[in-house]
């Protein structure tokens, strides 16, 4: 079973300046998230979604962060402008969810994104 | 705001010594999760709590969940180099969907 997919693994770029990052979460899988994970930090929730509906995005910046998740499938997260606070790790997340919520995070190997 | 505090943040150990890491908070979670993540990588999914008191052992790994439902701990017996790692614990809110991580707790185990 492929895992989550997500590009382009590394990204630098200057500040102000626009970057999109895309994920595939495995196949079913209702729910997605992204998570920004700061370096000597734990993942941080910018957005979840459940199909193509966002439960949360309480903590997305959304004066530069936008993310959308196409069809229920696919997922982009945008930033622009960038600023030098969001070099960081962000990672994506699919899982199934139950009425529990216990479902397994399954991360992708995330995208690393170096502001200068 | 859900918060979850995780302690020590950074460990160091020898090999065959034994260790707890602590995950707690003043929230009730309807269950909650251990991670280990290694560098360039996702965080992995060890194990899945559920029950208030509830203990599960994965080989060296004992996971226990607060009876209140709002602290976790993890204990790793003899310790060994390949238990170096970050490991995340990671609540989900009752009623909800969110998942929350606590801050880590970076392990390196000397041979």
């Amino acid at each position: 079973e492929a895992g989550v997919a997500q590009s382009p693994r590394y990204k630098i770029i200057e500040k102000r300046q626009s970057v999109a990052f895309w994920c595939n979460p495995i196949s079913g899988h209702a729910t997605l998230y992204w998570y920004q994970q700061i370096l000597g930090q734990g993942p941080k929730l910018l957005i979840q979604f459940q199909n193509n509906g966002v439960v949360d995005d309480s903590q997305l910046p959304k004066d530069r962060f936008s993310a959308e998740r196409l069809k229920g499938v696919d997922s982009t997260l945008k930033i622009q402008p960038a600023k030098l606070e969001d070099s960081a790790v962000y990672l994506c997340a699919s899982s199934l969810r139950t009425l529990v919520n216990t479902g397994e995070l399954f991360f992708g190997e995330g995208s690393r994104l170096t502001v200068l | 705001t859900q918060l979850l505090e995780q302690s020590p943040q950074f460990l160091s150990i020898q090999e065959g010594e034994n260790l707890t890491v602590y995950c707690n908070s003043s929230s009730v979670f309807s269950s909650l999760q251990w991670y280990r993540q290694e560098p360039g990588e996702g965080p992995v999914l060890l194990v899945t709590v559920v029950t208030g008191g509830e203990v599960k052992k994965l080989k060296r790994l004992t996971f226990q969940f607060g009876d209140a439902r709002k602290d976790s701990s993890l204990h790793i017996t003899a310790a060994q180099p390949g238990d170096t790692g970050l490991y995340l614990c990671a609540g989900a809110g009752t009623g909800g969907f969110k998942t929350i991580f606590g801050a880590g707790t970076r392990l390196f185990v000397k041979a």
